[in-house]
């Protein structure tokens, strides 16, 4: 069975501020691996996935994830944080064929300080 | 290129009536998938559905929850004799048929509010 742990519900960071946001998974075989982002009343945008090409992935609005076998994370930062980042970001894993349903961490909240 | 569409955005129902939602895939993706967001539950995976075809109901609650997706039109997620712990807001998702790492692109939602 895949899962995926984010630790901590909200993060709080000053505008500028490095963002650091933490997923760490669990998967039996090669996982693909995928960051979400969720404004406020609205549905879930793609920020970047890990589908084994490279262990440094860049997304979109700024944002990159490093996976790390070693450590079984995929952490999602970004060196300097916007207004425009406070949101929901959701990380998930996904299987493959039958089994390609999204497997999601529970969220975490980041707001950003002016 | 549209994207996902889901409708209706909002749906009140008051409790032991039915709820139908409905989901039109991105132009192009044959393969829809449902999830549902409760409050401070997160994300959960309901149903994985291919045209005419279900291929993956384990999230599916036992009863009084269906899902379709026909030849022709959007998949529908009905629930019927609705209860207060269905409210919450539902997603669909739609991809390509599976590959290795086609991604899995969201509608806006419908939020139920069961009254």
């Amino acid at each position: 069975a895949q899962s995926v742990t984010q630790l901590g519900s909200h993060v709080s960071v000053s505008e500028g501020a490095l963002v650091l946001l933490r997923c760490n998974y669990s998967s039996s075989v090669p996982p693909y691996l995928f960051w979400y982002v969720q404004y406020p009343n609205q549905g879930l945008q793609l920020l970047l996935k890990y589908t084994s090409a490279a262990t440094l992935v860049k997304g979109i609005n700024g944002f990159e994830a490093e996976f790390k076998k070693s450590e079984t994370s995929f952490h999602l930062t970004k060196p300097s944080a916007h207004m425009s980042d406070a949101a929901e970001y959701f990380c998930a894993v996904r299987g493959t064929g039958a089994n390609s349903k999204l497997t999601f961490g529970k969220g975490i909240t980041l707001s950003v300080r002016p | 290129n549209a994207g996902v569409m889901q409708n209706p955005r909002h749906l009140v129902r008051r409790r032991g009536q039915e709820a139908r939602l409905r989901c039109s895939p991105m132009k192009g993706h044959s393969h829809v998938y449902w999830y549902r967001q409760l409050p401070e539950e997160g994300l959960k995976f309901m149903v994985y559905l291919q045209k005419e075809n279900i291929i993956d109901e384990s999230g599916m609650p036992k009863e009084r929850f269906s899902a379709e997706f026909p030849k022709e039109g959007p998949s529908i997620l009905r629930i019927q004799q609705v209860v207060r712990g269905d409210s919450a807001a539902y997603f669909c998702a739609s991809s390509p048929p599976p590959g290795a790492i086609e991604t899995q692109y969201f509608g806006p939602g419908t939020r139920l509010l069961v009254l």
